[in-house]
């Protein structure tokens, strides 16, 4: 149980293009989801928490209009990175909560991204 | 401020030996929790360990277990009977308020990378 997964893996993109990153929970409903990142040997930075529903909460320093979130059922929310540089080049990775179990996050396989 | 600190970029173990991971952690609140999890080089993060602040005993997931000294505020991974399989990323990781109603957010450590050697 507590299967996260996460399309596309990995994605490479024109500079200037968006990308959306899908996140779904498959065998539970998560009514929180959250989006992290990751640098090439750094730790993980937490960019934003997805709550159905409602708006997604942005950690400080992460640009909204830049990451698009959307969180429109139980089993799915979306990181849409819009009109990406290559600074954006990263490993994406999201995570899920259930409601029975809040302390725990399941993580998702993350997103590859390269932009060119 | 919640903080984690991991002080082992690295370490190395032999095949079938135990090793032990530190993590440090500091919070002025009372009520927390801390994780482990393990990132092997595909990149997902894989969930080991949970220790409640207020769990009296220290938590065991098969070979894992958690050496939780709440005074000394560190809760250092034990992986016991090491693998190669074992060989990864790990991360320590805390719960951060707020607690009730909806999911709680969590603050990395910088991991330390466990490389099992024959």
């Amino acid at each position: 149980g507590a299967v996260v997964s996460q399309h596309p893996s990995w994605v490479i993109c024109k500079s200037g293009t968006s990308v959306k990153i899908e996140c779904r929970s498959l065998d539970f409903q998560a009514t929180t989801m959250f989006w992290y990142r990751q640098f090439p040997k750094q730790s993980l930075m937490l960019m934003a928490t997805s709550n159905e529903g409602s708006k997604a909460t942005y950690e400080q320093g992460v640009e909204k209009d830049k990451f698009l979130i959307n969180h429109a059922s139980l089993t799915l929310s979306t990181l849409t990175v819009t009109s990406a540089h290559p600074e954006d080049s990263s490993f994406y990775i999201c995570s899920a909560s259930n409601q029975e179990k809040q302390e725990t996050q399941y993580f998702g396989p993350g997103t590859r991204l390269l932009v060119l | 401020a919640q903080k984690i600190t991991q002080t082992q970029p690295g370490m190395f173990v032999q095949e079938k030996e135990a090793v032990t991971l530190d993590c440090t952690y500091d919070t002025s609140d009372p009520s927390y929790g801390l994780f482990w999890y393990k990132q092997p080089s595909s990149g997902e993060m894989i969930f080991l360990i949970y220790q409640g602040s207020y769990d009296q005993q220290n938590a065991t997931e098969g070979r894992y277990s958690l050496n939780f000294q709440k005074a000394r505020k560190s809760a250092n991974l034990v992986i016991s009977a090491s693998q190669l399989g074992d060989s990864a990323m790990y991360f320590c990781a805390m719960r951060v308020p707020p607690y009730t109603g909806t999911a709680s957010k969590l603050t990395f450590g910088t991991g330390t990378r466990l490389q099992v050697t024959l």
